[in-house]
């Protein structure tokens, strides 16, 4: 059972705008910085956002991290259907003796 | 550019052990950390351990604790991950990732940059 908790799957449609939730507890979320990653089919996940709300160079504005508290949301704006990927949060927790814990993922769906 | 170059599909047999190597370039490889997080088919993502590429200091997740050995090799710029006594549910995709502000620890940063992948199949 993963540590962070993530909706199984969320869809919109091409434009829209689409967020994804992770939720966790006092030791992790509410206290660490989360980043978020994407997974498309097949492939190693990429980095999308850091520092809760940090995007490395070359990922698009569309992409935005924000955190309150014991959960974070990532959101994609201007869905493209090559946006259709698993979506992971991932922070540590200071009760596991600062293990990282990713959420269980989400999968996107654009319609 | 960075890069992470992982060694090739492996299959094992239960008990076996298996070493996984990641080869990096385009950075200087002790200014950064090493994550390992491994897929089991159809799952999501599991992190392993962390060592630093500047000193080889090592942190193995509690779980894998005993079974699994981190190294470094800071003259080729590579990094290995060895798991011991495999058992069906190691079967797995196994990534090694840059672990960007991990130098000195593991309870910082993010990993930015992630190896392409190494499967590992376990069967009788």
């Amino acid at each position: 059972q993963p540590v962070l908790t993530q909706p199984p799957s969320v869809s919109a449609a091409p434009g829209q705008k689409v967020t994804i939730s992770c939720s966790g507890i006092s030791s992790n979320i509410a206290a660490n910085y989360v980043s978020w990653y994407q997974q498309l089919p097949g492939t190693a996940p990429r980095l999308l956002i850091y520092d809760n709300n940090r995007r490395p160079s070359g990922i698009p504005d569309r992409f935005s991290g924000s955190k309150s508290g014991t959960s974070a949301t990532l959101g994609i704006s201007g869905l493209q259907t090559g946006d259709e990927a698993d979506y992971y949060c991932e922070t540590w927790d200071t009760s596991l003796n600062d293990e990282r814990v990713f959420g269980g993922g989400t999968k996107l769906t654009v319609l | 550019q960075v890069q992470l170059v992982q060694s090739g599909a492996e299959v094992k047999r239960p008990g076996a052990s298996v070493t996984v190597s990641c080869k990096a370039s385009g950075y200087t490889f002790n200014t950064y950390g090493i994550v390992w997080v491994r897929q089991a088919p159809g799952q999501g993502l599991e992190w392993m351990g962390w060592i630093s590429g500047y000193d080889g200091n090592t942190y193995t997740a509690q779980k894998f604790q005993g079974r699994v050995t981190m190294t470094t090799d800071t003259s080729t710029s590579a990094a290995y991950m060895e798991l011991r006594s495999l058992r069906s549910d190691d079967t797995a995709v196994y990534y090694c990732a840059r672990h960007k502000g991990g130098r000195d620890g593991y309870n910082r940063g993010t990993f930015d940059y992630w190896g392409q992948g190494t499967l590992v199949t376990v069967f009788s």
